[in-house]
Order: C-alpha cells, then sequence, then structure tokens
C-alpha cells in the first residue's frame, strides 16, 4: 500500500525548533516531486516546501523561507523537513504529499498525502 | 505570487441535486505542453486533503464519475452531477504551474 507517515510534531517555544520526518512506503519517494503542505487552525491550505526527485533543488514559502530546510533521504525512503526559528503563526497541521507520475502526462496532481502531523508554537 | 480566488465559499446542497464551484487563477494555468496546472481536492473532516481533478478535468483514481472538472486559462469549475452525503466537506482549487503553489480559500460544501 502507498502511503506517507509524519512524525517529530509537537508542543515548541517561539523561536525553537522541530524536525518533521515522513516516511514513505509501497512507493520509492526519491522518483516523485515532494511537497509539504500546513493547515492552521481554523485555516485554508498552504503550500510550505517542495524538493524535486533528486533532491538537488528546493523551494520555499516566502513566510518560512530562511528558517525552514527540505530534505530526503533515499535510503530511508524518507522526507524531511527542518524548522527553526519557530513562531506562533507556524502552528498548524504539517501534511507531507506525493506528486504523482505516470506514462501520459508530466504531473498528475499531489495524489497522495500523509494523514498529518500538529505543531503547536506556544510559550 | 498566483492568486486563487474560489466561489462560493459556502454551498448548502440537496442530496441528489447537482452542485458546482468556480475558481479563478491571476494569470492563465495554461502551460507550453498545453495542460492546464489547475487541480481540486476535498479536505473532509479530520482527514488528509484528496486529489480528485488534476490538469482542470482528470479525474483522480478511484474518484467518482459524479465529479467532473473544466476550465481553462483562468476559469475553472468542478462539478458534482449529483450530491452525495459523503461529499461534504471544503473544496480547495489549487494552481500547480509554479511555485509558490497556491491554494484557493476554499469552498464548504454541507448537506441542507
Amino acid at each position: 500500500e502507498v502511503q506517507l507517515v509524519e512524525s517529530g510534531g509537537g508542543l515548541v517555544q517561539p523561536g525553537g525548533s522541530l524536525r518533521l520526518s515522513c516516511a514513505a512506503s509501497g512507493f520509492t519517494s526519491s522518483n516523485h516531486f515532494m511537497h509539504w503542505v500546513r493547515q492552521a487552525p481554523g485555516k485554508g491550505l498552504e503550500w510550505v516546501s517542495r524538493i524535486n526527485p533528486d533532491g538537488s533543488h528546493t523551494t520555499y514559502a516566502d513566510s518560512v523561507k530562511g528558517r525552514f530546510t527540505i530534505s530526503r533521504d533515499s535510503a530511508k525512503n524518507t522526507l524531511y523537513l527542518q524548522m527553526n526559528s519557530l513562531r506562533a503563526e507556524d502552528t498548524a497541521v504539517y501534511y507531507c504529499a506525493r506528486v504523482g507520475r505516470g506514462t501520459y502526462y508530466f504531473y498528475y496532481g499531489i495524489d497522495v498525502w500523509g494523514q498529518g502531523t500538529t505543531v503547536t508554537v506556544s510559550s | 505570487d498566483i492568486v486563487m480566488t474560489q466561489f462560493p465559499l459556502s454551498l448548502p446542497v440537496t442530496p441528489g441535486e447537482p452542485a458546482s464551484i468556480s475558481c479563478r487563477s491571476s494569470q492563465s494555468l495554461l502551460h507550453s505542453n498545453g495542460n492546464n496546472y489547475l487541480d481540486w481536492y476535498l479536505k473532509k473532516p479530520g482527514q488528509s486533503p484528496q486529489l480528485l481533478i488534476f490538469l482542470s478535468s482528470n479525474r483522480a483514481s478511484g474518484v467518482p464519475d459524479r465529479f467532473s472538472g473544466s476550465g481553462s486559462g483562468t476559469d475553472f469549475t468542478l462539478k458534482i452531477s449529483r450530491v452525495e452525503a459523503e461529499d461534504v466537506g471544503v473544496y480547495y482549487c489549487m494552481q500547480g504551474l509554479q511555485t509558490p503553489l497556491t491554494f484557493g480559500g476554499g469552498t464548504k460544501v454541507e448537506i441542507k
């Protein structure tokens, strides 16, 4: 079964750090673009970051640029999000997600999502 | 950044009746490869988002055929031919043309 399982969320003080992990199973995550998307309480979906299949290119939302780092470990089939200098506005459920791929199109949407991990930034 | 605007914000629906959600982008989502990079996602309470439609009109695997997507350029529509009770939740359009990926504000579909 194709699955993404996030971990690493929790309660952290403003200015603190957390590292989120996203373990992939049932597929090789390094064959796919991967994203982190978050949803703050009562708010909509917000894209956070993306990494390309070989890990050589990363992009970030302006709101997290310089504070968050996305990375992947192909051997462990795992995606990471290192979050530093956390702020109250980073409080959200964080989802890792996979961009689908196939034989006809270049893009198949974000077709697999993890269950999410909750990050709460509060003193 | 591409701004995505959805309407309506809230959509009360009657089971068995059709429903329609609109999404507009601040710039064209038409790629040089001829595809419009517009997706539709459904977020049910307590669940992860799920892909319904990719590239404007392609149903994702396992999505019932009562869901359909259309549109090109800057104007897109998601239609549900006959709403079922399980379709309640918040629907989001999202542009996948360029980063930052951006989502519409969401349309909350609820049963009347």
